[in-house]
């Protein structure tokens, strides 16, 4: 069964720049995994941040893309802010109609 | 306002049966694919189950595939998602959402959704 990994945690610095990124346990994420990205604090529902690989959705900030990097989904945050602060969680769709969401990604800004 | 609210959870003994509903506003519900998710208690989310927005085409995660069963009524607005053979793996918390499509009828995300219902197994 194929699993969908992501870095467990993960730390930046106020206005660094991170990058996450989300694999396969076997073969690459391409853009026909149409990988999605969602932010979710404690307590809250998660929020939706890209799709389609690098679509920011509404209202996210342009500091946040996502892209393909080698064989993996990567979402980076540049310059990033204290309230980035999450959890975030990456999706790959596997086809006919099978949504993978990976383990995610616990960052810290300090 | 998009608003998605979940209800029906709570705590149920092992092979029990639980159904959640999720009732939408601000959207054209009939028109929209609709997803349950769910995170268990150590933080990991997992998709559980997709429906099309007539209700016709529903998909299911190899977790819960012959147990789970989702519909809806679009005259209510509303999204269920019935549980059975109940199992304590199960026990998490339930989101539903707004299920959206990348290209065509494929790449879903989920863009809109609730604050969870939070369904315990235990005996």
């Amino acid at each position: 069964q194929t699993v969908v990994t992501q870095e467990p945690s993960f730390s930046v610095s106020p206005g660094g720049t991170v990058t996450l990124t989300c694999g396969l346990t076997s073969g690459s994420v391409s853009t026909n995994y149409f990988p999605s990205w969602y932010q979710q604090t404690p307590g809250r529902a998660p929020r939706s941040l890209i799709y389609n690989t690098n679509t920011r959705s509404s209202g996210v900030p342009h500091r946040f893309s996502g892209s393909i990097l080698g064989n993996k989904a990567a979402l980076t945050i540049t310059g990033a802010q204290a309230d980035d602060d999450s959890d975030y969680y990456c999706v790959l769709y596997m086809g006919s109609g099978i949504s993978v969401f990976g383990g995610g990604t616990k960052l810290t800004v300090l | 306002e998009v608003q998605l609210l979940e209800s029906g959870g709570g705590l149920v003994q092992p092979g029990g049966s639980l159904r959640l509903s999720c009732v939408v506003s601000g959207i054209t519900f009939s028109s929209c694919a609709m997803s349950w998710v769910r995170q268990f208690p150590g933080k990991g989310l997992e998709w559980v189950s997709v429906i099309s927005g007539h209700g016709i085409d529903t998909y299911y995660a190899d977790s819960v595939k012959g147990r789970f069963t989702v519909s809806r009524d679009n005259s209510k607005n509303t999204l269920y998602l019935q549980m059975s053979s109940l199992r304590a793996e199960d026990t998490a918390i339930y989101f539903c959402a707004r299920t959206e499509y990348a290209s065509g009828w494929s790449g879903d995300y989920f863009d809109y959704w609730g604050q969870g219902t939070l369904v315990t197994v235990s005996s």
